[in-house]
């Protein structure tokens, strides 16, 4: 099975601008793996903030956006506020199954 | 208001076997393509497999690690999700999520609160 790989973790100072990317075993991530990104944090349900690559749900504050950087997924965090202090992942798409990538915990310092 | 309430899980030897339900209401639910994903303790999300409605001809995929033991059905007259868990593995404990997550309605964004799956000699 496809690996998809995420820093494990992450600091920003508030106010900060952090990027998190998303990367594939595989190749390239493209917009046809559906790049989605979710929030989580301890002992809450994952919510949804992006999906194709960069359509945010209503919900998903103006700061977060999601792009693909360099054969890579990528959510960025502009103007971080310590409520985004979470673990986030990725979510790619291969031809039927998915694959969620490792994670990376954000701490906000 | 939508609600995804998971239930049976429970503990359960190696070797067995183990279904869990998830009641769907709120929405159409048999529009929904449905989910399932976990979380191993401490562990990252993810993903066990998907089936989609009847009308997209309820077909599923499965990850690597559990296709050929693992088997999701639905009943929309019940308004119902299944996952059928066969030859568990101690490496298939954790919380099970069932959600509309999903490449058809992307934006639906529904998850149950989890139900938690133990497998231990």
């Amino acid at each position: 099975q496809t690996v998809v790989t995420q820093e494990p973790s992450l600091t920003v100072s508030p106010g900060g601008t952090v990027t998190l990317t998303c990367v594939s075993s595989a190749g390239a991530v493209t917009s046809g793996h559906y790049p989605s990104w979710f929030q989580q944090k301890p002992g809450q349900a994952p919510r949804s903030l992006v999906y194709s690559t960069s359509h945010k749900q209503p919900w998903t504050p103006a700061r977060f956006s999601g792009s693909l950087l360099g054969g890579k997924a990528a959510l960025t965090l502009s103007g971080v506020q310590p409520e985004d202090e979470a673990e986030y992942y990725c979510l790619l798409y291969f031809g039927g199954a998915r694959v969620f990538g490792t994670g990376t915990k954000v701490t906000v310092l | 208001e939508v609600q995804l309430v998971e239930s049976g899980g429970d503990l359960v030897k190696p070797g067995g076997s183990l279904r869990l339900s998830c009641a769907a209401s709120g929405f159409t639910f048999s529009n929904a393509w449905m989910t399932w994903v976990r979380q191993a303790p401490g562990k990252g999300l993810e993903w066990v497999g998907r089936i989609k409605s009847k009308i997209d001809d309820e077909s599923t995929d499965y990850a690597a690690p559990v296709r050929g033991r693992f088997i999701i059905s639905r009943d929309d007259s019940k308004n119902t999700l299944y996952l059928q868990m066969n030859s568990l593995k101690t490496e298939d404990t954790g919380e099970y999520y069932c959600t509309t997550l999903s490449l058809k309605t992307p934006w639906l964004d529904y998850w149950g609160q989890g139900i938690l799956v133990t497998v231990s000699s």
